[in-house]
């Protein structure tokens, strides 16, 4: 079985500060990770994804990864939040192999203060 | 532009009524998923399909019904045994899995039904 944990259900930073979303996920092999965001009313869109290549994943608006297996952890950071990143985002696992299915953590909604 | 379309975007239903939610892809993608959110709960798998006139439930399957009867159609059914329904409905596909490589799910822009 396989699980995932987001530390924070909210998380609020200025404009312009470091963003650090947290996941630690659970998995008795080894992992694919995928962060996920969602703006308001809308779908989910892909940020990033760790398929067992390089443990640090580059992301798109800037976002990154790095999976730590040592620490069973997948963070999500960004070195300055803009305005535009508020959203929701979720950390997802699965551990491929024949398995098609997603297990998502129950997210965390970025704020950004101006 | 390929991508998932749903539809409606909103939906209403009285209570006892059986409603279906559209899922279109033309990503030629194999597999298909059905996902509900609820606010703090992340996003549970309702029903997916790996190829036409086949599919699987998932973890909340009761309540709801599904069909593949196209490689690029998954209609979801919520009937009138779903005891609390309202909530945003996803939709998702992706290719099959291949080699070293899981392909990610692309999502469609989400039904939102209420239950009068």
């Amino acid at each position: 079985a396989q699980s995932v944990t987001q530390l924070g259900s909210h998380v609020s930073v200025s404009e312009g500060a470091l963003v650090l979303l947290r996941c630690n996920y659970s998995s008795s092999v080894p992992p694919y990770l995928f962060w996920y965001v969602q703006y308001p009313n809308q779908g989910l869109q892909l940020l990033l994804k760790y398929t067992s290549a390089a443990t640090l994943v580059k992301g798109i608006n800037g976002f990154e990864a790095e999976f730590k297996k040592s620490e069973t952890s997948f963070h999500l950071t960004k070195p300055s939040a803009h305005m535009s990143d508020a959203a929701e985002y979720f950390c997802a696992v699965t551990t491929g192999a024949g398995s098609y299915q997603l297990t998502f953590g129950k997210g965390t909604k970025l704020s950004v203060i101006p | 532009d390929g991508g998932i379309t749903q539809s409606p975007k909103y939906l209403f239903r009285k209570e006892g009524q059986n409603v279906t939610l559209s899922c279109e892809q033309n990503l030629n993608h194999d597999a298909m998923y059905w996902y509900r959110q609820d606010p703090g709960q992340g996003l549970r798998l309702i029903y997916y399909s790996q190829i036409v006139n086949d599919f699987q439930k998932g973890d909340i399957a009761e309540g709801y019904s599904v069909s593949r009867e196209k490689k690029e159609s998954f209609p979801l059914t919520v009937t009138s045994a779903q005891k609390n329904p309202t909530a945003f409905y996803l939709c998702a596909s992706s290719t099959l899995y291949s080699g070293s490589s899981y392909n990610e799910q692309f999502f469609g822009p989400g039904t939102r039904l209420t239950v009068l």
